[in-house]
């Protein structure tokens, strides 16, 4: 299996802050790696796929970046809406993992 | 407008079956995998298992392998997750999603409770 491990698992952060989130992946997952956000009670919501590709919808503020084993999340400039736990997926010949997720606070 | 609807909550007692559903709206229901996802109360996400619904191929997580059933209904454009005999570690969120190229949709999740 391939697992996923971010860094950090909590992030305290003010608002107008640059936030970068990091994914790291046991073995080389070329860029079957996407990125969600999910707040308290909702399900998750599609943030960036294949690694750097921006969801419809999503703001730009949001970017992804990496292939192989180390990929980022990048936050340009936090605004209220994005205090939220954030994952990485990996999509690997018909299985998915997904990283222990990363907890972004207000500061 | 794609959406996948799920069945509402349950509350179960420790040992008893169930089954939970998924459907699916506004694209060709045979065309995609749906996976389901488990969250524990104050947990991570943890992957169960896919189906594609064209030929019921159905891959599942180790972690989940003989635990859990997955299947589908192609004709009423629906999957579901069952149990045969439920644990009280069972309590939690359970959401399905589509794959395409990658996981694009998701349910709004069934909370299932066991407890005695």
């Amino acid at each position: 299996d391939i697992q996923l491990t971010q860094s950090p698992s909590f992030l305290s952060a003010s608002v107008g802050d640059r936030v970068t989130i990091t994914c790291r992946a046991s073995q080389g997952i070329s860029s079957y790696l996407a990125w969600y956000q999910q707040k308290p009670g909702k399900a998750p919501k599609l943030l960036i796929y294949a690694a750097s590709t921006l969801q419809s919808g999503v703001p730009s503020r949001f970017s992804g970046s990496g292939s192989g084993t180390e990929f980022t999340l990048t936050i340009s400039s936090l605004q209220p809406e994005d205090f939220a736990t954030y994952y990485c997926q990996q999509l690997n010949s018909y299985s998915w993992g997904f990283g222990q997720g990363t907890k972004v606070e207000i500061k | 407008e794609v959406q996948l609807v799920q069945s509402g909550a349950e509350v179960k007692k420790p040992g008893e079956s169930l089954k939970i559903s998924c459907k699916g709206s506004g694209y060709s229901f045979t065309s995609y995998w749906i996976g389901w996802v488990r969250q524990m109360p104050g947990k991570g996400l943890e992957w169960m298992g896919i189906i594609y619904p064209g030929d019921s191929d159905t891959r599942y997580s180790p972690s989940f392998q003989g635990q859990v059933t997955i299947s589908a209904d192609k004709s009423i454009s629906t999957a579901y997750l069952q149990w045969s005999s439920l644990k009280a570690s069972d309590t939690a969120m359970y959401y399905c999603a589509r794959q395409g190229g990658t996981v694009d949709y998701w349910g709004q999740g069934t909370l299932v409770t066991v407890s005695s």
